[in-house]
């Protein structure tokens, strides 16, 4: 099955310590997101990669940092410098020189007791 | 930044009804897009209509687009149970190197 994975689904941590998102398509796309998601609100971007080694951050990136080392995967980590980290986070990927179309996955819920 | 408002908020109406949800934006676009999410799930893609085009179908789906008025509306047609979601709409804002900007959303709720 081709598609978008992320994992865990549900995932908690103490305050204070940092935390990774797994995020892998092979849906061979090279653009990859980060969006972070707060109840009743829309999508809001974190970081978002047209291309393998690069990555350019949106309009939340503090206090989260990503890496883009293969064209699969797009980890985000979510930092001890982030102030409210409990959220829902989606990963999404494009095929570049197609149409805007993303196609996501099924987010992880952080929560930070 | 999200330049998207989607009106109404949420919506409630019987099996059988016609659903509209509008969005309206700030910058120019080269395309809209709508999304679904079911609750604690990702997004789906719907339906794309470009810039030059005023209205699209699919399915029940239709979307309307008027540039002069940076707006857009999705239509569901006799809709179902299985249609309660929250729509999205999505503009590229014009060249964002792909990029999305997403409204708020529109929470859906068809009781049968």
């Amino acid at each position: 099955d081709g598609g978008i994975t992320q994992s865990p689904k549900y995932l908690f941590r103490k305050e204070g310590q940092n935390v990774t998102l797994s995020c892998e398509q092979n849906l061979n796309h090279d653009a990859m997101y980060w969006y972070r998601q707060d109840p009743g609100q829309g999508l809001r971007l974190i970081y978002y990669s047209q291309i393998v080694n690069d990555f350019q951050k949106g309009d939340i990136a503090e206090g989260y940092s990503v890496s883009r080392e293969k064209k699969e995967s797009f980890p985000l980590t979510v930092t001890s410098a982030q102030k409210n980290p409990t959220a829902f986070y989606l990963c999404a990927s494009r095929r570049t020189g197609g149409p805007d179309t993303q196609y996501f996955g099924p987010g992880t819920r952080l929560t930070v007791l | 930044s999200q330049q998207g408002e989607e009106d109404p908020q949420a919506l409630s109406i019987q099996e059988g009804e016609n659903a509209t949800m509008n969005c309206s934006y700030k910058t120019s676009i080269n395309n809209l897009q709508w999304y679904r999410q079911n609750s604690g799930r990702g997004l789906v893609h719907l339906i794309l209509i470009r810039s030059n085009e005023r209205e699209k179908h699919s399915g029940r789906l239709r979307v309307t687009l008027d540039t002069s008025k940076k707006s857009s509306s999705l239509l569901i047609t006799a809709s179902r149970a299985a249609d309660t979601a929250s729509y999205f709409c999505a503009t590229d804002g014009g060249n964002q190197g792909g990029k999305l900007i997403f409204g708020q959303g529109t929470e859906l709720s068809v009781k049968p």
